[in-house]
């Protein structure tokens, strides 16, 4: 049984451009969470999404970003015109349920805007 | 609002001590504790989860424990290891949110 997969590890993206993160979850995970870690800060929570719905997103900045996970397909978080603040490392989390339930991490992706 | 509390902020000890890495919450309402470490500019490695239900977990040299009423976690290492050396990063899931400590670099001296 695979891990979390996210793709790509490494993103260099130039300010003004649009970067795409992928997250698949694990087989029959059907809960996916996205957290960011800002260099040198603790990681924050931004989206919790089901297959097609967005549960929560009370920590995603209300402008340049979005996420979605379709009913087919990886998860996909996505930050137009990218600025210097956005360089960070994304995290994809999943689980199988949403309470009580322990989620798995991936790799991360490091995304630097220059 | 959850806020999730780490001390020390970093801790370096000759190898082979036995440690204690403290971790406290303000809302006991928690579903579960988990306990990560991160290398440099590595992802997160899932060590142990306490289910809220219970009071503690052990892997190998790891020994977690969970104490809601007080809102304390403590993460014991027994005879440490430099390869011990990372950052270890407590969450609480208190709703489907991680709520995550700042972190406690450990450097295990050789």
């Amino acid at each position: 049984n695979a891990g979390v997969m996210q793709n790509p590890r490494h993103l260099v993206r130039r300010r003004g451009q649009e970067a795409r993160l992928r997250c698949s979850p694990m087989k029959g995970h059907s809960h996916v969470y996205w957290y960011r870690q800002l260099p040198e800060e603790g990681l924050k929570f931004m989206v919790y999404l089901q297959k097609e719905n967005i549960i929560d997103e009370s920590g995603m900045p209300k402008e340049r970003f979005s996420a979605e996970f379709p009913k087919e397909g990886p998860s996909i978080l996505r930050i137009q015109q990218v600025v210097r603040g956005d360089s960070a490392a994304y995290f994809c989390a999943s689980s199988p349920r949403a309470r009580e339930g322990e989620q798995y991490f991936g790799p991360g992706t490091r995304l630097t805007v220059t | 609002k959850q806020e999730v509390t780490q001390i020390p902020a970093a801790l370096s000890v000759p190898e082979g001590e036995n440690l204690v890495l403290n971790c406290s919450f303000t809302d006991s309402a928690i579903y579960n504790l988990q306990w990560f470490r991160q290398d440099p500019g590595k992802g997160l490695t899932s060590l142990l989860l306490i289910q809220s239900s219970q009071r503690e977990q052990t892997s190998g040299r790891l020994n977690a424990s969970l104490d809601k009423s007080s809102g304390r976690s403590t993460l014991y290492i027994a005879a440490s290891q430099p390869g011990d050396s990372a950052t270890y990063l407590c969450a609480s899931d208190s709703n489907y949110q991680l709520i995550w400590g700042a972190g406690t670099k450990l450097i295990i001296k050789p």
